[in-house]
């Protein structure tokens, strides 16, 4: 079935580095794939999303490119804040499906 | 105006009881759903309705039941629960009625924790 992983945390950070999480999926036909993040104590919001080869999502500064070629959509931040400190999910959706498959989530710590 | 809301936000309860969870959704989605969290963030599906019939029945325990009044409510009741029922559980919901997810995703409930003692 369809699946995502991603790379398996904690990362911690300085404030103004660059940040990069990586994820892959399998997936039969061609997925919509989105990062969502989990802030402490709260529920999974929309970061960003891609719904086919090539779209390049972006959000707060954060960009993921959906690359057919390498079933990768990797998410990028140039220069994290404290307030980026969280939880973040890769997950896709096939075609016609209702269901989101998560990946295992990383958590990011950005310290000042 | 809080787009999905569920209730209660915390839960404590001891092993054996029986406890529901209730969420709402005033987006007007078609599709709701219920995802448990446990305490490594690991994320599971484990129902979902579709003006409320049901389309996602995970390999979950029987003594968790969904049920789905009206397409803007979906509830979790939960049955003699056990230690290992302790977890986040979280209410989604998505508009569309073909590919719902390829355009918008899902809007999240912040959660209810559960803690079985």
């Amino acid at each position: 079935g369809d699946s995502v992983t991603q790379m398996e945390g904690p990362v911690t950070l300085s404030e103004e580095a660059f940040l990069t999480i990586n994820c892959t999926y399998t997936a039969t036909g061609y997925p919509s794939l989105f990062w969502y993040v989990q802030y402490p104590g709260e529920g999974l919001q929309l970061l960003l999303k891609a719904t086919k080869a090539d779209d390049k999502g972006s959000n707060k500064g954060f960009e993921a490119t959906y690359r057919k070629e390498t079933t990768s959509f990797h998410l990028e931040k140039g220069s994290v804040q404290v307030s980026d400190s969280a939880v973040y999910f890769c997950a896709l959706s096939g075609h016609n499906d209702y269901k989101l498959s998560f990946g295992a989530g990383t958590t990011v710590t950005v310290r000042a | 105006d809080t787009a999905v809301s569920q209730t209660p936000k915390y839960l404590v309860t001891q092993m054996g009881n029986d406890k529901s969870i209730k969420c709402e959704q005033n987006l007007g989605h078609d599709t709701m759903y219920w995802y448990k969290q446990d305490s490594k963030k690991f994320l599971k599906i484990m129902f979902s309705y579709n003006n409320k019939e049901l389309i996602i029945n995970e390999t979950v325990p029987n003594r968790f039941s969904p049920k789905s009044p009206d397409k803007a409510h979906l509830n979790l009741h939960i049955n003699s629960l056990e230690l290992g029922d302790s977890a986040v559980y979280f209410c989604a919901s998505s508009q569309g009625d073909r590919g719902p997810l390829s355009n918008y995703g899902y809007t999240f409930g912040s959660g209810t924790r559960l803690t079985v003692v």
